[in-house]
């Protein structure tokens, strides 16, 4: 089966500096994978996705992540916080031979002025 | 805005009640996703329509819920004979990638 594991619940930075949040996949087969950004009483957005092109995939608003098969993983960067990045982040997979989208529990990121 | 709309934004509602919810998503998009979410956690998906066929359900969608896209637009979930373990906010994309913003679910 597959499934989506973010590592961690809560990250704090500080504005300006690095953003890691980190994604850990299970899949069989080679997985569709994506971000999702969801910010205070607002809807979710699409960040980026990796469909088996490119390993590393740029978003929007600076995020980039990189898909790293050995490792499992599809963490999301980004070089520089700003304050308006404080939001909750969803990894999702997509499970193949399905409609189905699966959710990881998500990361809420804080900024630190 | 993502141009996916639902409507209402929130609903309270007394438990043993029917509640229905509409979404109307991006006009060209024949794809048309419902999830539902509880405090702390990630989206679940529930169902999925192409035009309006419902290919795909979830187990969490027990009998009680229903969903209809009946002309291939606009898509309503109903929930019958509400419980509180249906508080939520029900959301709904369109071709997987545009959320509407929701709608809470407040079962008393």
């Amino acid at each position: 089966a597959q499934s989506v594991t973010q590592l961690d619940s809560h990250v704090s930075v500080s504005e300006g500096t690095p953003v890691l949040l980190r994604c850990n996949y299970s899949s069989s087969y080679s997985p569709s994978l994506f971000w999702y950004v969801q910010h205070p009483n607002k809807g979710l957005q699409l960040l980026l996705k990796y469909t088996s092109a490119a390993t590393l995939v740029k978003g929007i608003n600076g995020f980039e992540a990189e898909f790293k098969k050995s490792e499992t993983s599809f963490h999301l960067t980004k070089p520089s916080a700003h304050m308006s990045d404080a939001a909750e982040y969803f990894c999702v997979v997509s499970v193949r031979g399905t409609y189905k989208y699966i959710f990881g529990t998500g990361t809420r990121l804080k900024v630190l002025a | 805005d993502t141009g996916v709309s639902q409507d209402p934004r929130h609903k309270i509602t007394k438990r043993g009640q029917n509640v229905t919810f509409r979404c109307d998503p991006i006009s060209e998009h024949n794809r048309l996703y419902w999830y539902r979410q509880t405090l702390g956690q990630g989206p679940e998906f529930l169902t999925y329509f192409q035009n309006e066929a419902q290919l795909e359900k979830s187990r969490l969608l027990s009998d009680r819920f229903s969903a209809e896209r009946p002309k291939g637009s606009f898509s309503t979930l109903e929930i019958q004979r509400t419980e509180q373990g249906d508080s939520a906010m029900y959301l709904c994309a369109s071709s997987a990638t545009y959320f509407g913003p929701g709608t809470r679910l407040t079962v008393l």
